[in-house]
């Protein structure tokens, strides 16, 4: 069973206006989350994290918000640039698992000129 | 400064074949990580290795066996292949040891078709 779920396959947004990302989990114990992005015919490479006694955290352009009460967080990136086109995977992990993680199935981003 | 580093890029292999899929990175990392990539489904831990030394297992680790040969270095082996173990392989390091909150680090991939 998928503990962690991003329900939107893929996304297209103008560059310059904001892409907002969505991932939801089930396991109340995930206490430390990423986000990666992929190109083609690469491998994923780190974008953003935050643990859980946060409730945001900014690296640029991109922020990501989490909501415990909810199980949820989602990845904003401001401005888009057509550099950001790739596909977004949201991960998840814990103590009690090892900290290994569990990824959603990602969302595909299509950034339109 | 490489990061982490897989062989072969590309591999076909016919049913029943072994094969093994190698991994190194120069990062000083004390965990590796194999995982594959099927379509609509994210990437699923195959098996790990939180240390030199120890090894194991992930989500899916059927078919499958793993070395962590030294620290460096951690290889998948397809003993048999079979046509549903067709996917993309990603090894990934981090450095937390033991299981700590950490970043992983993800190499290219290889691309293994088994006909």
């Amino acid at each position: 069973d998928q503990q962690v779920k991003q329900n939107s396959p893929s996304l297209s947004v103008q560059e310059g206006r904001i892409s907002i990302l969505n991932c939801d989990y089930t396991n109340s114990m995930f206490d430390y989350f990423l986000w990666y992005k992929k190109y083609p015919a690469e491998g994923p490479t780190f974008l953003i994290s935050i643990s859980s006694i946060k409730d945001k955290n900014e690296d640029g352009r991109f922020t990501v918000f989490l909501n415990k009460s909810a199980k949820h967080l989602s990845l904003h990136i401001v401005p888009s640039q057509p550099g950001d086109s790739a596909v977004y995977f949201c991960a998840a992990s814990d103590i009690d698992n090892d900290y290994k993680l569990s990824f959603g199935a990602g969302t595909t981003v299509t950034v339109r000129a | 400064n490489a990061g982490v580093t897989q062989t072969p890029k590309f591999q076909v292999l016919k049913t029943g074949q072994s094969m093994t899929l190698q991994c190194a990175q120069d990062m000083n990392h004390n965990s590796m990580y194999w995982y594959r990539q099927d379509p609509g489904m994210g990437l699923r831990l195959i098996y790990y290795s939180a240390s030199e030394g120890t090894t194991d297992k992930g989500e899916v680790p059927n078919g499958y066996n793993v070395s962590r040969l030294n620290k460096r270095e951690f290889s998948l082996r397809l003993e048999s292949a079979a046509p549903s173990q067709t996917s993309v392989y990603f090894c990934a390091s981090s450095e937390a040891g033991g299981g700590g909150a950490d970043t992983q680090y993800f190499g290219p991939g290889t691309r293994l078709t088994v006909l």
